[in-house]
């Protein structure tokens, strides 16, 4: 079966300082990934979707960047965090044209 | 362009009664409709799809979701609420245009009370 691991669960970082949230997903091939953020509990903002190896759609301007380095890996990346960069990240993994299945999510607080 | 609307932050009904949480959408080509539900500080779990076929679709926990490509809706609905349905609701879809772009609504809180 299919499982995705998303880590860290909650990350306090300062203002100005790198970030990397990795999400890896098993049991299947070439699947859709997907980086979305939920600020203070509400809708999902869609940040980035990858339908295939090196294929990166970015759906907001923002201080963020996304890389897939392997079929099965999507990475979330940022050079210097701001403060509006708090909020709950979650990662996400598709079989094309079918529902999405979410990780557990991480909680970044930028201080 | 591609969007979702649900147009109710919070809908309130009392346990046992029938439960409506409204979803629209707006996209080229056909939709790809998806209801997922979310307990804080969790990731979402999928409730329910409509893809083709019946526009009457019916997933987990005995809720079930009408299609009405008239209306752009994709509403969904429960006969009876239990207090354990009390949580966050998101509806989402793909175009068939672009069946890698996922989007979501801004989500409704549903409280059911006792």
């Amino acid at each position: 079966s299919q499982t995705i691991h998303q880590w860290p669960a909650t990350l306090v970082q300062p203002v100005g300082s790198p970030l990397s949230l990795e999400c890896t997903v098993e049991g299947t091939s070439n699947p859709n990934l997907y980086w979305y953020r939920q600020a203070a509990g509400r809708g999902l903002q869609l940040l980035f979707y990858s339908v295939g190896i090196g294929q990166i759609s970015s759906e907001v301007p923002q201080n963020l960047s996304a890389s897939r380095p392997q079929d099965r890996q999507f990475i979330l990346s940022s050079k210097k965090l701001l403060l509006s960069d708090s909020g709950f990240y979650l990662c996400a993994w598709s079989p094309h044209n079918t529902e999405a299945f979410f990780g557990q999510g991480t909680r970044l607080t930028v201080v | 362009a591609q969007s979702v609307a649900q147009p109710e932050d919070q809908v309130n009904v009392a346990e046992g009664n029938p439960l409506t949480v409204k979803c629209t959408y707006s996209v080229s080509g056909n939709p790809y409709l998806f209801w997922y539900v979310q307990y804080p500080n969790r990731g979402l779990q999928f409730l329910l799809k409509y893809i083709t076929g019946d526009n009457l679709v019916k997933g987990s926990y005995g809720f079930e979701a009408e299609f009405n490509k008239s209306q752009t809706s994709f509403h969904l609905k429960k006969p009876s609420a239990l207090v354990s349905d009390s949580a966050l609701y998101f509806c989402a879809c793909y175009s068939s245009g672009n069946t890698g772009k996922l989007i979501f609504g801004q989500g409704t809180t549903l409280q059911v009370k006792p």
